[in-house]
């Protein structure tokens, strides 16, 4: 089974505009951290925002927050006023404190943000 | 530097080539780990390091994939005999410790390894 699932493979949103990319995540383990990350064209991933699984307020940075449910098992990413230079590919990833230290990573959501 | 840096950023190999790629992980960090990643998908993990210890390598394909870290800082990982099917990005990513907060992962900007 997937411990990752991201539904939307491409997702369009206007410039300026609020947008909301879709994570759930499966586990029985209590302790685990839940990441986004970007990936641009050109390759690199960079770290958006962090939740662990016992945080009591969603994260934010800056223009990222993340919407944590954790009954539901869904972490969803929240970018307001979206600008040209977020489009890229964005991917959840999770890790299991007790169940292996790696990450598990999604496949991954295409934002395409238009003027 | 002040990020995680791999070399080469390119790589062509003809199959049945041995290649080496390497990783530089942030000054400090003790955890350091390998991920391929096929086009349009996310990466899938490969090995891991704490310090100079591989305490987990259940992601690597074969046996002739193969990675150390003799001294805690630097990784390379090996592919021998490659195959066209290893052609993939290899991302290396570093994190300060193992859990909460510190245990964010910072990429590299990743091989691109083509097999012919």
């Amino acid at each position: 089974a997937q411990k990752i699932t991201q539904t939307q493979p491409g997702m369009f949103v206007q410039e300026k505009e609020a947008v909301t990319l879709d994570c759930t995540y499966d586990t029985s383990d209590p302790s685990y951290g839940l990441f986004w990350y970007k990936q641009p064209s050109s390759g690199e991933m960079i770290f958006l925002i962090y939740q662990g699984s016992y945080d009591q307020q969603n994260a934010t940075e800056g223009r990222y927050s993340l919407n944590f449910q954790k009954a539901r098992k869904s972490a969803n990413l929240v970018i307001s006023a979206s600008q040209l230079g977020d489009s890229a590919m964005y991917f959840c990833a999770m890790r299991e404190l007790n169940y292996g230290q790696n990450f598990v990573f999604g496949p991954g959501t295409r934002l395409s943000v238009l003027p | 530097g002040a990020g995680v840096s791999q070399s080469p950023r390119y790589k062509v190999a003809k199959r049945g080539q041995d290649v080496a790629l390497r990783c530089d992980p942030i000054s400090g960090h003790v955890s350091l780990f390998w991920y391929q990643q096929a086009l349009g998908q996310g990466p899938e993990f490969l090995t891991y390091f704490q310090n100079e210890a591989q305490l987990d390598k259940s992601g690597l394909p074969s046996d002739r994939f193969f990675a150390e870290r003799p001294e805690g800082s630097v990784s390379t990982l090996k592919i021998q005999r490659t195959q066209q099917e290893d052609s993939a990005v290899y991302l290396c990513a570093s994190s300060l410790r193992n859990s909460g907060r510190k245990e964010t992962q910072y990429f590299g900007p990743g091989t691109r390894l083509l097999v012919l």
